[in-house]
């Protein structure tokens, strides 16, 4: 019953490095995003996708690249870090359009650029 | 475009009761409400929608006024295990969910 797993739980970056956080879900979920979360800013929406395929800009996109080739999978990707990527990231999913339905979290990625 | 909540932080004892608000300045289909302890992933409490329609669970409980684009969260005889951040969610469009800042709720013995 493993839910929403994310990897690596921590990871440090320099600045310009390229990395990509890795999603999956083995509940059959079609909609899956990311988040990042920092202090006094809650959560923000990066990146979503609505199934295989598709996938459609959140509030803050700019850096970062996300496929879905798979129902499973979905992962983001840090083109070239900056010190202003630092922060936890959420990667979570929901059964079907979240207006109705439980967004379920993973447990998140702390990533720290220098 | 993210929704507003308030109060930003809130202290209690134990027993105490305290409401959470969440106001939009877009047309909401839903609002969802979550809770988040420190170093932990949010934990779904509970989603309302569009018609006023008030839902709980044991002591929290919610409601969401479509005509304000508002909703809150009650809490009531507060435990221990309440302490946490609250977070409320609001799909500004498709599948485009947006989350508050949080309020972040300490209950004292």
């Amino acid at each position: 019953n493993a839910g929403v797993t994310q990897t690596p739980k921590f990871q440090v970056l320099k600045t310009g490095q390229s990395m990509t956080l890795q999603c999956a879900q083995d509940m059959n979920h079609e909609y899956m995003s990311w988040y990042r979360q920092d202090p006094g800013m809650g959560l923000r929406l990066i990146h979503y996708s609505v199934g295989a395929g598709i996938t459609d800009q959140g509030e803050v996109p700019n850096g970062y690249n996300v496929s879905r080739s798979t129902t499973e999978d979905f992962p983001l990707r840090l083109l070239s870090a900056a010190p202003s990527q630092t922060s936890v990231y959420f990667c979570a999913s929901s059964r079907s359009r979240v207006r109705w339905d439980t967004i379920y979290f993973g447990e998140g990625s702390w990533l720290t650029v220098v | 475009q993210q929704p507003v909540q308030s109060p930003q932080a809130v202290i209690l004892r134990e027993g105490e009761d305290a409401v959470i608000n969440c106001s939009s300045s877009k047309a909401l289909y839903s609002v969802h409400w979550y809770r988040q302890k420190h170093g932990e992933a949010p934990v779904f409490l509970m989603i309302l929608l569009k018609g006023g329609e008030q839902k709980g669970h044991e002591k929290i409980s919610a409601s969401f006024n479509e005509k304000k684009q508002q909703s809150s969260l009650y809490l009531t005889a507060s435990q221990l295990s309440y302490s946490g951040t609250y977070f409320c969610g609001t799909e500004i469009w498709d599948n485009d969910m947006r989350f508050g800042a949080g309020t972040r709720l300490t209950v004292k013995p």
